[in-house]
């Protein structure tokens, strides 16, 4: 089984603040997700990046693939409250399988 | 379009009891997959199911078991409740796209096993 490990598990900052989140693995993957989940929901699909080096940015989110398809950031500027959640990162194994990382709980102080 | 759906959203079972959980997927999605979420274990990989077929399997006992209908409506069971199966059961519905298969979650229902 592949793992993913996520950094920081917690997280607590302002509004306003910058921050990253990392998701690392030993393993290669053909493709990393990352997924928001709020209290009471399933998580939801942020971004898929697939190519190594990928830079994908979504509004004030940026994402990143590492060069060698092991490792993963997210990037938030200017964080809002809005931002608030449990960010999760997630790979392939085989077919129709995903591994989940062990997640960074986010909490943006107003 | 709707999303996944998941019935129940709660549930409150005791230990020895046995439960069904519903998921509809997005209408064209084939695939479901579930998952298992605790605080102590995180998301979970239970199994998928495509077109009526269990295609991947995680490492859970034989007391979770699943099926997948031919609208692809998926249930998944669990028999002997045990406490710690108490957990937010994640149903999530997946299309293969250009980036991938991508997957679209419900919002779960929540077992607690007394």
């Amino acid at each position: 089984t592949q793992l993913l490990e996520q950094s920081p598990q917690f997280l607590s900052i302002q509004e306003g603040e910058n921050l990253t989140v990392y998701c690392n693995s030993s393993s290669v993957f053909s493709s990393l997700q990352w997924y928001r989940q709020e209290p009471g929901e399933g998580p939801v699909l942020l971004v898929t990046v697939v190519t190594g080096g990928e830079v994908k940015k979504l509004k004030r989110l940026t994402f990143q693939f590492g060069d060698a398809r092991k490792d993963s950031s997210l990037h938030i500027t200017a964080a809002q409250p809005g931002d608030t959640g449990l960010y999760l990162c997630a790979g392939p194994e085989g077919n129709e399988k995903l591994t989940f990382g062990t997640g960074t709980r986010l909490t943006i102080i107003p | 379009k709707a999303g996944v759906t998941q019935t129940p959203r709660y549930l409150i079972k005791t230990r020895g009891q046995q439960v069904t959980l519903s998921c509809s997927p997005i209408s064209g999605h084939r695939s479901v997959s579930w998952y298992q979420q605790t605080p102590g274990q995180g998301l979970q990989f239970l199994f998928e199911y495509f077109s009526e077929t269990q295609r991947n399997k995680g490492n859970f006992p034989g007391r979770f078991s699943g099926r997948q209908f031919s609208n692809s409506r998926s249930e998944m069971n669990v028999s002997t409740l045990e406490l710690g199966d108490s957990a937010l059961y994640l149903c999530a519905s997946s299309l293969l796209s250009g980036r991938g298969y991508e997957q679209f979650f419900g919002p779960g229902t929540r077992l607690t096993v007394l």
